[in-house]
């Protein structure tokens, strides 16, 4: 398996309060992605990173925001977390861009109540 | 028009079928498919990739791209109660990101 950690694996959360979920690699891939998956949607883009301090938004980064302050982590804040981004959040890591070979982790179920 | 159209399923076989799992897309600059495997609770993995028409066989897998459809598929032989999961297209455009399909979910029993 490729060496990427997501932290914490499970959370729940009452709405309003911020929240941060992590993803640590160990493969040195440049691009680093945050995914959000629900019945009906599939896999949504939030944002990827395409290096430190680089990142882009993706299809649904409103709530959301991230940071990459190294190469091996890249951070996924909610800022005010609402019902609706209950969810399961995958990171994927990737060596090209794009994702073409992406990597994804364990992912993490958040609940907002 | 959606970019990316898959039947969610679930598709049912018994052990030993061959299955066929499809998708078709409207985005003509799409240049590199892919077909993830995910099993429940767990992270897609990445099972196939193909850039242009045609076949690419790995084992009892086999992808199929037709471009000139907007058509791919992903073929397995003789498969196991191991092979249920739900299985993710993916395209590339070769610039922006991946875009993934909805998922077909696979039973197949023993």
């Amino acid at each position: 398996d490729a060496g990427i950690t997501q932290s914490p694996r499970h959370k729940v959360t009452e709405t309003g309060t911020p929240v941060t979920l992590r993803c640590h690699q160990t493969e040195n891939h440049r691009y680093m992605y945050w995914y959000r998956q629900d019945p009906g949607h599939g896999l949504r883009l939030i944002h990827y990173s395409y290096g430190v301090k680089d990142t882009d938004k993706g299809e649904v980064s409103d709530g959301y925001s991230v940071s990459r302050s190294k190469t091996e982590d890249f951070l996924l804040t909610l800022e005010s977390a609402t019902s609706s981004q209950t969810s399961v959040y995958f990171c994927a890591i990737s060596p090209g861009q794009g994702g073409t070979e992406a990597f994804f982790g364990q992912g993490t179920r958040l609940t907002v109540v | 028009q959606k970019e990316v159209e898959q039947d969610p399923g679930p598709l049912s076989v018994p052990e030993g079928a061959i299955v066929s799992l499809n998708c078709t897309y409207s985005n003509s600059a799409f240049q590199y498919f892919m077909w993830y495997r995910q099993y429940s609770r767990k992270g897609p993995e990445l099972l196939m990739y193909t850039y242009s028409s045609g076949n690419k066989e790995d084992g009892r897998f086999t992808a199929q791209v037709d471009k000139s459809s907007k058509y791919i598929s992903l073929f397995i032989r003789d498969s196991q109660p191991s092979d249920s999961a739900t299985y993710l297209c993916a395209f590339y455009s070769g610039y922006s990101t991946l875009t993934f399909g909805k998922g077909t979910m696979l039973l197949v029993s023993p």
